[in-house]
């Protein structure tokens, strides 16, 4: 089983629709998580972090930790074409790049 | 553009080949990272530097060489690379290895086909 799982998509979705998109994990011990967006050509940049359980918003974004179920989601408000990217999430026991674990990443597509 | 800057943007090498693959940044960050980004698969991470020494090698094969001379610039010389190598490498920066919350500044990678 992998440590992160990330459905790869990939998600089309209508412009102002709201976009939720997920990961679970298996290792309880997760502490740190983030997302990251990727577009096209790009490499990753980092859009949101959370430590621990519970909820965080940023503007459009808002990023959500349930660790009973060991499961993140990230939301996007009024989506918007240039939302198109792909998303990864990422976490860690512990702070520290060798600990770092992605998911697989989620190709999201807003359709004008 | 990012500050993390990687050269060549594309890359085309025989399994004979030797070829280098450069990064450089100039956000003053401390850490520097290589990281594997294949179809379907999550990101790999290959090496990791603090200071310009290497704290981490994630059981690459020797085929892949890191060299870190400054806190600026990260190389990854390769040789006999197999087409199972083909990916985009990424190089990363960070203040230092452990700052999630200010994230890793990406580079936009180099595109390797191994032929």
């Amino acid at each position: 089983q992998k440590e992160v799982e990330q459905d790869p998509g990939p998600l089309s979705v209508p412009e102002g629709a709201i976009v939720s998109l997920n990961c679970t994990y298996s290792n309880s011990a997760f502490q740190y998580f983030m997302w990251y967006r990727q577009y096209s050509r790009k490499g990753p940049e980092l859009l949101m972090y959370t430590y621990s359980s519970g909820n965080k918003e940023d503007g459009r974004f808002t990023a959500q930790v349930d660790k009973s179920s060991k499961y993140i989601s990230l939301f996007i408000r009024d989506s918007q074409p240039s939302d198109s990217a792909t998303y990864l999430c990422a976490m860690s026991i512990i702070q520290g790049a060798q600990k770092l674990v992605f998911g697989q990443g989620t190709r999201l597509t807003i359709n004008p | 553009e990012t500050g993390v800057t990687q050269t060549p943007r594309h890359l085309v090498m025989g399994m004979t080949n030797k070829k280098s693959l450069k990064c450089e940044q100039h956000l003053g960050h401390n850490a520097m990272y290589w990281y594997k980004q294949s179809a379907k698969k999550p990101l790999e991470l290959m090496f990791v530097y603090n200071f310009k020494e290497q704290t981490e090698n994630n059981s690459v094969p020797s085929r892949f060489s890191p060299e870190c001379p400054n806190s600026s610039h990260l190389f990854l010389h390769l040789h006999t690379l197999q087409p199972e190598d083909s990916a985009l490498y990424l190089c990363a920066s960070s203040q230092d290895i452990g700052a999630f919350n200010y994230g890793y500044t990406f580079g936009s990678g180099t595109r390797l086909t191994v032929v």
